[in-house]
């Protein structure tokens, strides 16, 4: 079974550029998650999808951050303009389980350095 | 929003030894507490996870304690392996939309 796909691997970036993070979940899981995961902290969750709608975006920067997920498959991630503190690794997951505990499948992330 | 704590960012084990993996939580409201292991590099992976019903549940290797009197999570790794040198992070479930809340990690060392 193929695992969560992220691209790119790595993203250097000037600040106020912008920048798109790409993620395909494993086949099947109704459930993405994007997370923000800065140097010597846990993930933090940006924003939960469940197959094409966001149930949970909270924790998005929405004037900077915005994700999609229009197929209910793969999805999207963008910051625009970016900013220092936006330096982390993204991380993707994806979930097949609506009841029960998250065993959610992460992708190896993103790293972004903005500059 | 749900706050997720860990006793100590670092732990270092002989190997050989048992680790024993500390987290503290302060929402009740959790239905499962997860542990996922992170290595260098990667997305993390999940180990085991425990219901709020429950106060322990074994693995291979692995155990889980819970205690909901005072919020405290553990997981305890038997004869530890150098490939379970890693950063482990306690998660929880909760929410509407079960949204799945990650602690700041403990890193893991083990020592030859």
């Amino acid at each position: 079974e193929a695992g969560v796909a992220q691209s790119p691997r790595y993203k250097i970036i000037e600040k106020r550029q912008s920048v798109a993070f790409w993620c395909n979940p494993i086949s099947g899981h109704a459930t993405l998650y994007w997370y923000q995961q800065i140097l010597g902290q846990g993930p933090k969750l940006l924003i939960q999808f469940q197959n094409n709608g966001v149930v949970d975006d909270s924790q998005l920067p929405k004037d900077r951050f915005s994700a999609e997920r229009l197929k209910g498959v793969d999805s999207t991630l963008k910051i625009q303009p970016a900013k220092l503190e936006d330096s982390a690794v993204y991380l993707c997951a994806s979930s097949t389980r609506t009841g029960g505990s998250t065993e959610a499948f992460f992708g190896q992330g993103t790293r972004l350095t903005v500059v | 929003g749900e706050s997720v704590g860990l006793h100590l960012p670092t732990l270092s084990v002989q190997e050989g030894d048992n680790s024993i993996i500390n987290c503290a939580y302060s929402n009740s409201a959790s239905d499962y507490f997860i542990w996922y292991k992170q290595e260098s590099g990667k997305g993390p992976q999940f180990i085991i996870d425990i219901r709020s019903n429950m106060d322990k549940r074994q693995g291979q290797r692995v155990t889980v304690l819970l205690n909901k009197t005072v919020k405290h999570l553990s997981l305890q790794i038997a004869a530890t392996q150098p490939g379970d040198s890693a950063v482990y992070f306690c998660a929880l479930n909760s929410g509407s939309a079960r949204q799945l809340t990650f602690g700041s990690g403990t890193q893991l060392t083990v020592l030859p």
